[in-house]
């Protein structure tokens, strides 16, 4: 089945910095690759998601790209605000569910 | 409703009792999915529902655990004979048409405790 590998697990950036989180998948036959926002004991809520047919889509400050022959994808944030601060998770298509990846806590100092 | 409403948010247990957790999903959402998430860790599947399919139950940890939806709508998980390891916050999630077509929408989860 799908694999979804994510690092780092933490990342801590200064406000105004980028922020870049990778991930790495398993399944060739994935094509969906949404990305998740969980704030401290909030749920987590789809903040950009990408298809198979494009490399690349933005999103304000948010943007995430798509390496489909390296089997891996990641999401970058631009001028980081400490409201940023979270647990970003990614995941892919697996038969019907998406497979997450462990998460990666960002903390944004001011 | 307006999301995806969970119930009981908080739920303390004693180990070997039996707990069941409700989720009612996003009106006319067919998707319905179980995920549970221990303290600083990811999302790990438990089990997916798709209108009147069979559901997908290869994520469920052990035959204590099992999940039913009644009336294509509310789903419960029923966990018999809890163990410590079983205390996690379980989320459950509707989509429109399945992850293919559309977002997941989660809801607030419920936090199980075993002591």
């Amino acid at each position: 089945g799908e694999n979804v590998e994510q690092h780092p697990s933490t990342l801590s950036v200064q406000e105004g910095d980028s922020a870049v989180i990778k991930c790495t998948y398993s399944d060739s036959a994935s094509n969906y690759f949404p990305w998740y926002k969980q704030e401290l004991g909030k749920r987590p809520q789809l903040i950009i998601d990408i298809r198979s047919n494009v490399g690349e889509k933005k999103d304000q400050r948010i943007a995430v790209t798509l390496n489909k022959t390296a089997k891996h994808f990641s999401l970058h944030i631009t001028e980081t605000q400490p409201e940023d601060s979270a647990v970003y998770f990614c995941a892919a298509i697996g038969f019907q569910k998406l497979v997450f990846g462990t998460g990666t806590r960002l903390l944004v100092s001011p | 409703g307006a999301g995806v409403s969970q119930s009981p948010s908080n739920k303390v247990t004693e180990k070997g009792k039996d707990v069941e957790l409700r989720c009612d999903p996003i009106s006319g959402h067919t998707a319905l999915y179980w995920y549970r998430q221990s303290l600083g860790q990811g999302l790990e599947f438990l089990i997916y529902f798709q209108g009147n399919s069979a559901p997908d139950k290869s994520g469920l940890p052990s035959d204590r655990f099992s999940a039913e939806r009644t009336g294509g709508s509310v789903s419960t998980l029923t966990i018999q004979r809890t163990q410590q390891e079983d205390s996690a916050v379980y989320l459950c999630a509707s989509s429109l048409n399945g992850v293919n077509t559309g977002e997941l929408f989660f809801g607030e989860g419920s936090r199980l405790t075993v002591l």
